[in-house]
C-alpha cells in the first residue's frame, strides 16, 4: 500500500460526459502528479501540482483540468469525454515540488461508451 | 517521438538466472532515471534510481547500469524470482524551472518461470 488513494477504482460513462476522478497523496506529501496510461502504452505524464500550485504540464488536452485543494488532495477533471479517453488514470504524490521518488495510487480506470 | 523507448515488450527468464531490462533514451537533458515495477491492478511501484552523475547504482537483487555516451540504461535482476513476474517500466526525468518532468517507457513485461 502506497498511501495515495484514487477514488473511484472504475467508471463507466458515455461520449460527451464529463467526469471527476480524485486523488489523495500520502501524508506529508505536497506535490501531485497525474499520469494517463492508455492500452498497452505507458504512463503519459498530464500534470503536476505542489501546494496548490500548478508545477509542471505534460500531454495534458485542453479538455482536461486538474486542480489541488487546500488540504492537498487533488481532482483532475474530464470533459466533452470521447472513446479516445478510456484508460487508466494514475495519480502519484511526492514530497516535494522535485520528489524523485513518487508513490503511486491504484489508479482509476475510465472506460468511456 | 518517444524519448525514453523500451524495445523489448516482453522478456522470459529462468528462476535464478540473470534477468537484464533495457531502456534508451533520447533527450539529452535527462538527469535521472528510474525503474519502477507494476502488478496488475496494482499502481507502479518504484525499484530503483540512478543519477546521471553515476554509472552504476545497486540495491539487493537490482543493479542499474547508465552509459551516457549510448544514452543507454540497463536494470539486471540476480537471482530472478518468480515474484519478479511484473511490468517495468523505465522513466527519464528533467528538471524543469518549478518541478519535475517525468517520461516513462511502455514497459517490458517480465516472466520468471519457475
Amino acid at each position: 500500500d502506497s498511501g495515495v488513494t484514487q477514488t473511484p477504482k472504475h467508471l463507466i460513462t458515455a461520449t460527451g460526459q464529463r467526469v471527476t476522478l480524485r486523488c489523495s497523496p500520502r501524508s506529508g506529501d505536497l506535490s501531485v502528479y497525474w499520469y494517463q496510461q492508455s492500452l498497452d502504452q505507458g504512463l503519459q505524464f498530464l500534470i503536476q501540482y505542489y501546494n496548490g500550485e500548478e508545477r509542471a504540464k505534460g500531454n495534458i488536452l485542453e479538455r482536461f483540468s486538474a486542480q489541488q485543494f487546500p488540504d492537498l488532495h487533488s481532482e483532475l477533471n474530464l470533459s466533452s469525454l470521447e472513446l479516445g479517453d478510456s484508460a487508466l488514470y494514475f495519480c502519484a504524490s511526492s514530497v516535494v515540488a522535485g520528489g524523485l521518488t513518487q508513490y503511486f495510487g491504484p489508479g482509476t480506470r475510465l472506460t468511456v461508451l | 517521438d518517444q524519448q525514453v523507448k523500451q524495445n523489448s515488450p516482453s522478456l522470459s527468464v529462468q528462476e535464478g538466472r540473470i534477468s537484464i531490462l533495457n531502456c534508451d533514451y533520447t533527450n539529452s537533458m535527462f538527469d535521472y532515471f528510474l525503474w519502477y515495477k507494476k502488478y496488475p491492478a496494482e499502481g507502479p511501484t518504484f525499484l530503483i534510481s540512478i543519477s546521471s552523475i553515476k554509472d552504476k547504482n545497486e540495491d539487493g537483487r537490482f543493479t542499474v547500469f547508465l552509459n551516457k555516451s549510448a544514452k543507454h540504461l540497463s536494470l539486471h535482476i540476480v537471482p530472478s524470482q518468480p515474484g519478479d513476474s511484473a511490468v517495468y517500466f523505465c522513466a527519464a526525468s528533467a528538471r524543469g524551472n518549478y518541478g519535475q518532468n517525468f517520461v516513462f517507457g511502455p514497459g517490458t513485461r517480465l516472466s520468471v518461470l519457475p
